[in-house]
């Protein structure tokens, strides 16, 4: 069991290009979460999904920013025309159900630097 | 204030010392988590606690509903144990997490 996989693990980007970054979650979890890490700052949810379904995105800036969690393949977040200030460590959390006691496993993170 | 106050947010201890980070929360919660994290790592899920305490190796995590208080604490402390540690809790109805600021640890030999 692979655990969570993202990738890349680092990623630099110019203004303006676009970032996809990929989250495989652990085999027979189907719920994912996105979670941003900007510099000196803690931790923000951005968004929730389960296969197919975007349940919550609370937390997603309201332009440039998109997910989804397709019935095959990995959890894509997307960042169009990405600006300095989307620099941060991007994580992916994966979990069984929506229930606390589930419990999550963390990605080990995917670093993007726009330049 | 934000929901969930960690302190202290750096913390310096020597090799062998017991140290207790504390965090607080504001929010009805379904369960609390303690995390870390090294630099430029991952994250590791340490705990995950709705009641009482739990005890892994040494490290022990307590947690009191009513004054809506967790611990962590290091027992014999090691330069390994170096790392950022945060409090996490899931509220709500979609088990999303909200974090803390994070407790900056150093343990010097």
């Amino acid at each position: 069991n692979a655990g969570v996989m993202q990738n890349p693990r680092h990623l630099v980007r110019r203004r303006g290009q676009e970032a996809r970054l990929r989250c495989s979650p652990m085999k027979g979890h189907s719920h994912v979460y996105w979670y941003r890490q900007l510099p000196e700052e803690g931790l923000k949810f951005m968004v929730y999904l389960q296969k197919e379904n975007i349940i919550d995105e609370s937390g997603m800036p309201k332009e440039r920013f998109s997910a989804e969690f397709p019935k095959e393949g990995p959890s894509i977040l997307r960042i169009q025309q990405v600006v300095r200030g989307d620099s941060a460590a991007y994580f992916c959390a994966s979990s069984q159900g929506d229930r606390a006691y589930y419990g999550y496993t963390f990605g080990s993170g995917t670093r993007l630097t726009v330049v | 204030k934000n929901e969930v106050e960690q302190s202290p947010q750096n913390l310096t201890a020597q090799e062998g010392e017991f140290i207790t980070i504390n965090c607080s929360y504001s929010v009805g919660i379904s369960a609390l988590h303690w995390l870390q994290q090294h630099p430029g790592g991952g994250i590791v899920s340490l705990f995950m606690l709705s009641s009482g305490k739990k005890k892994h190796g040494r490290l022990i995590a307590t947690i009191n509903i009513q004054e809506k208080h967790s611990s962590l604490h290091i027992t014999a402390s090691h330069p390994r144990d170096s790392a950022v540690y945060i409090c996490a809790v899931s509220s709500g109805n979609t088990g999303k997490l909200i974090f803390g600021q994070g407790t900056t640890l150093q343990v010097k030999p």
